[in-house]
């Protein structure tokens, strides 16, 4: 069975500064996707990024970055020019291809410090 | 504006009664789930269907159960069966192709007193 750890349970980053989320997953498919939602104080989950596992390149939506290693089978989040409205719980999800079953990390609390 | 609504916010229910979560979207999705979500941990699947009338159990099924009678809704009925029904569930629906990305309802606390 496919596993998502996410080592961190919580984390902070001081406004404007780059932070790093951590995610390692398990899987002996060849063919999946990965990825990052947030979940504000309103508790809706929110989609932040998306990466095929055929594509080399990291994904990227404005502040947010990828690091996706699939060797390691590594997919951190890379934050940017961090802002109040960044904190969250950040979830890491992987889906197998011809799949509809995602499966979740269990989150990394951010916090942004003023 | 297109999106998942799900209702209640909150739910209460005494012990021993069934109750149903509403979820519906706009979206025009085949795909839709649902979701539990207990403090310190990730998503779990219940159920998710693929298209209408047609629904699979997923890691949780256990004391629910679904229905999917129109494109637009999905229905959660939480059991008696269900031993520990206090949590955060989450509805999303998804275009239908296998691997889609998924989209999150505001969710619904339920609460069972």
């Amino acid at each position: 069975a496919q596993t998502v750890t996410q080592s961190q349970p919580e984390m902070s980053v001081q406004e404007a500064e780059t932070v790093t989320l951590s995610c390692t997953y398990d899987t002996s498919e060849s063919d999946y996707y990965l990825f990052w939602y947030k979940q504000p104080p309103s508790r809706q989950m929110i989609l932040v990024i998306r990466q095929e596992a055929y594509k080399q390149q990291n994904a990227t939506e404005n502040r947010f970055s990828v690091n996706f290693q699939k060797a390691a089978k590594s997919f951190s989040l890379k934050i940017s020019d961090s802002q109040l409205g960044d904190a969250a719980m950040y979830f890491c999800a992987y889906i197998r291809a011809g799949s509809y079953q995602l499966t979740f990390g269990k989150g990394t609390k951010l916090s942004v410090i003023p | 504006d297109g999106g998942i609504t799900q209702s209640p916010k909150y739910l209460f229910r005494k012990e021993g009664q069934n109750v149903t979560l509403s979820c519906e979207q706009n979206l025009n999705h085949d795909a839709m789930y649902w979701y539990r979500q207990d403090p310190g941990q990730g998503l779990r699947l219940i159920y998710y269907s693929q298209i209408v009338n047609d629904f699979q159990k997923g890691d949780i099924a256990e004391g629910y159960s679904v229905s999917r009678e129109k494109k637009e809704s999905f229905p959660l009925t939480v059991t008696s069966a269900q031993k520990n029904p206090t949590a955060f569930y989450l509805c999303a629906s998804s275009v239908g192709l296998v691997a889609d990305t998924q989209y999150f309802g505001p969710g619904t606390r339920l609460t069972v007193l």
